[in-house]
């Protein structure tokens, strides 16, 4: 059975542009939800979706937005990109999105913004 | 509100020696806590669950940990340390009783000497 896949693996950008990333959850998992790595912040919870809503949101502006298609395939946008946004995101599935459930990760997507 | 405090940014142990990497939750309600591992250029990866089910938790590896709900602390130990256990250990607790959205600690970074 295939893992998370996100791509890119890396991606480089100028402030002000946006960027999109992409995950693919393991096959069967309905919930998809992404955080963001920093050395100084850690992980921090961003977003989940769960059979195409929204379910749960964390402190982020608004520049930070999400989707999830019917085939469970989750992206990540990011507007106007600030220097600040420079980080590793990362993607994780579970089955059914419980709150004592596993989570599977990826391997995430380095972005540096320039 | 939910929170996870991990009470080391680094712990250092000689090969062989137990090791223990601690970490103090705050909780509004019965919370499900976790251990996950990051080893370099790797995805996380669960080491072990708490969901109310027992208070001591066996993972892989041969790591534990005892939730203490009168100490508020879920700390993860070892008893012997093997060199393939450096890494970094991020306590978890969730912050939602719908869906996953969870708050991650800063992380332990493990060094192992031989």
């Amino acid at each position: 059975k295939a893992g998370v896949t996100q791509t890119p693996r890396y991606l480089i950008k100028t402030r002000g542009q946006q960027v999109t990333l992409s995950c693919s959850p393991i096959s069967g998992h309905r919930s998809v939800s992404w955080y963001q790595q920093t050395p100084g912040q850690g992980l921090q919870f961003l977003f989940e979706y769960f059979s195409e809503t929204q379910r749960n949101k964390g402190n982020f502006p608004g520049r930070f937005s999400g989707r999830q298609f019917s085939n469970s395939r989750s992206e990540m946008n990011v507007s106007t990109l600030e220097l600040g946004d420079s980080a590793l995101y990362l993607c994780a599935s579970s089955g059914q999105g419980a709150a004592n459930e596993k989570l599977f990760f990826g391997s995430g997507t380095q972005l540096s913004v320039l | 509100a939910q929170s996870v405090t991990q009470l080391d940014s680094h712990v250092s142990v000689s090969e062989g020696t137990p090791v223990l990497l601690r970490c103090n939750y705050s909780s509004s309600y019965s919370p499900s806590l976790f251990w996950y591992v990051q080893h370099p250029n790797k995805g996380l990866q669960l080491l072990l669950k708490y969901t109310s089910a027992a208070t001591l938790v066996k993972g892989i590896n041969g790591f534990e940990a005892e939730f203490k709900k009168s100490e508020t602390s879920f700390h993860l130990t070892k008893p012997s340390a093997h060199m393939s256990d450096a890494a970094e250990y991020f306590c978890v607790v969730t912050a939602s009783n719908t869906g996953n959205q969870f708050y991650f600690g800063t992380g332990t970074s493990l060094t192992v000497i031989p």
